[in-house]
């Protein structure tokens, strides 16, 4: 069972916004240490998509956004693309483990 | 540009020890941090481990017992030790480089990944 919460999947037609949300506890999110979200397409390793809650690295388009409140966080895709079918997962630091995490994964379905 | 570039046997029997090498090329290993990570067949990711660029190294508690992380930067290279594997071990294990500050690190870049089977 994954420290972060993810929910399974997730789906929208082409152009919808979507979010998924990443619920984690009080010796990781909760205890103030920053969000990643990374996509993993088929067959390939993932990237990263939103660091440290909000920021895109340059060539993330402006659609992916990140935000964190308490001990959850999310990532909001708005104009749904064909090309955003993909796995997305969240990552933090936890320090009772003293351990990167990583949320179970969420697979995002377009219609 | 920074790449990394894993590599392993792809077939290691149960019970024996797994060793992979991770080759880091544009960027020198030395005072910086890295990670494993890995993923089985059709499952999330799992960090395994990571250096950290003050020396000091951090395994998963649930390999702990198993696991040797190491660095050699002569050849400019980060390995990963895992022994008595089962089944259970068998997958897609990645190296990444580690960006950020204090704890709040991401992976990125990460290598291309290489399959473990584990298989008698």
């Amino acid at each position: 069972q994954s420290v972060l919460a993810q929910p399974p999947s997730v789906s929208g037609a082409p152009g919808q916004t979507i979010t998924i949300s990443c619920t984690g506890g009080d010796s990781n999110i909760g205890a103030g240490y920053d969000v990643q979200w990374y996509q993993q397409l088929p067959g390939t390793a993932p990237k990263v998509l939103i660091y440290d809650n909000t920021n895109r690295p340059s060539g993330v388009p402006d659609r992916f956004s990140g935000s964190k409140s308490g001990a959850s966080a999310s990532l909001a895709l708005t104009g749904l693309h064909a090309e955003d079918e993909a796995d997305y997962y969240c990552q933090s630091f936890d320090y009772k483990l003293f351990a990167f995490v990583f949320g179970a994964g969420t697979k995002v379905t377009v219609l | 540009q920074v790449q990394l570039q894993e590599s392993g046997p792809g077939l290691v029997r149960p019970a024996e020890t797994l060793s992979l090498t991770c080759t880091v090329s544009g960027d020198s290993i030395s005072s910086k941090s890295w990670s494993w990570v890995r993923q089985p067949p059709g499952k999330g990711l799992e960090s395994i481990g990571f250096l950290h660029y003050s020396g000091d190294i951090r395994y998963n508690p649930s390999l702990k017992s198993r696991l040797t992380i190491s660095v050699d930067t002569s050849k400019n290279q980060l390995s990963l030790q895992l022994t008595s594997v089962t089944a259970a071990d068998t997958a897609v294990y990645y190296c990444t480089k580690l960006l950020g500050a204090g704890w709040d690190y991401r992976s990125d870049p990460w290598g291309q990944g290489i399959l473990i089977t584990v298989s008698s």
